[in-house]
């Protein structure tokens, strides 16, 4: 089993143009999870979903849309960047019931400029 | 709103010292989750504690949650280079999708 994939590892944008950031995991797990992280803040929550077609708000939502249409995959969308939003993205998935280990991807390091 | 709070924010021992890292949380926690990331990597999922005073050790790592449930602890015993990382703790917000992470420990080990 691959776990959960990211695609793409790197990328950098201008300011204004937009971006989708595909999550995928193989273990068919409910729940998914999209996470930043910014130096000394930790991991901040963006959007999360417990089930297909199901979508809800994390702690840092603005600028930022997804997408849950199948089970084994979750798209996080940009779509105008700013600078703000250069951070490593993480993604996650869990099993229910939650609360459960979040198993996590290797990482999208984004820059915009 | 819910935070969870950790330190130190960074610790520095020599190889064989112990090391501690603890998390506050300004309100009672349902569970709280830890994680390890090593440099370049992404967070590892270590253990989840629900109890009330509970304590699970994992071979040198000591894991705890407070009585009231605000607070947990996780102890290294004689630590190693293999123990280089950043650990976190999480705990849930309004339902136990939303878990609100700490800003991390950064442990550095030097042999």
């Amino acid at each position: 089993n691959a776990g959960v994939t990211q695609t793409p590892k790197f990328r950098v944008l201008k300011t204004g143009q937009s971006m989708t950031l595909l999550c995928a995991q193989d273990m068919n797990h409910e729940y998914m999870y999209w996470y930043r992280q910014d130096p000394g803040m930790g991991l901040r929550l963006i959007h999360y979903s417990v089930g297909e077609g199901t979508t809800a708000k994390g702690e840092v939502p603005d600028g930022y849309n997804v997408s849950r249409l199948k089970k084994q995959n979750f798209l996080l969308g940009l779509e105008s960047a700013a600078p703000s939003q250069t951070s490593v993205y993480f993604c996650a998935s869990s099993t229910r019931p939650a609360p459960s280990a979040q198993y996590f991807g290797p990482g999208t390091r984004l820059t915009v400029l | 709103g819910q935070q969870v709070m950790q330190i130190p924010q960074y610790q520095h021992v020599q190889e064989g010292e112990d090391f501690t890292t603890y998390c506050n949380s300004s309100t009672t926690l349902s569970n709280i989750q830890w994680y390890k990331q090593r440099p370049g990597g992404h967070p590892v999922f270590l253990i989840q504690l629900v109890k009330s005073g509970e304590v699970k050790k994992q071979k040198r790592l000591t894991f705890q949650f407070g009585e009231a449930k605000k607070n947990s602890s996780l102890h290294i015993t004689a630590t190693q280079t293999t123990d280089v990382g950043t650990y976190f703790c999480a705990g849930p917000v309004d339902n136990n999708n939303d878990m609100r992470f700490g800003a991390g420990t950064r442990l550095t080990v030097k042999p």
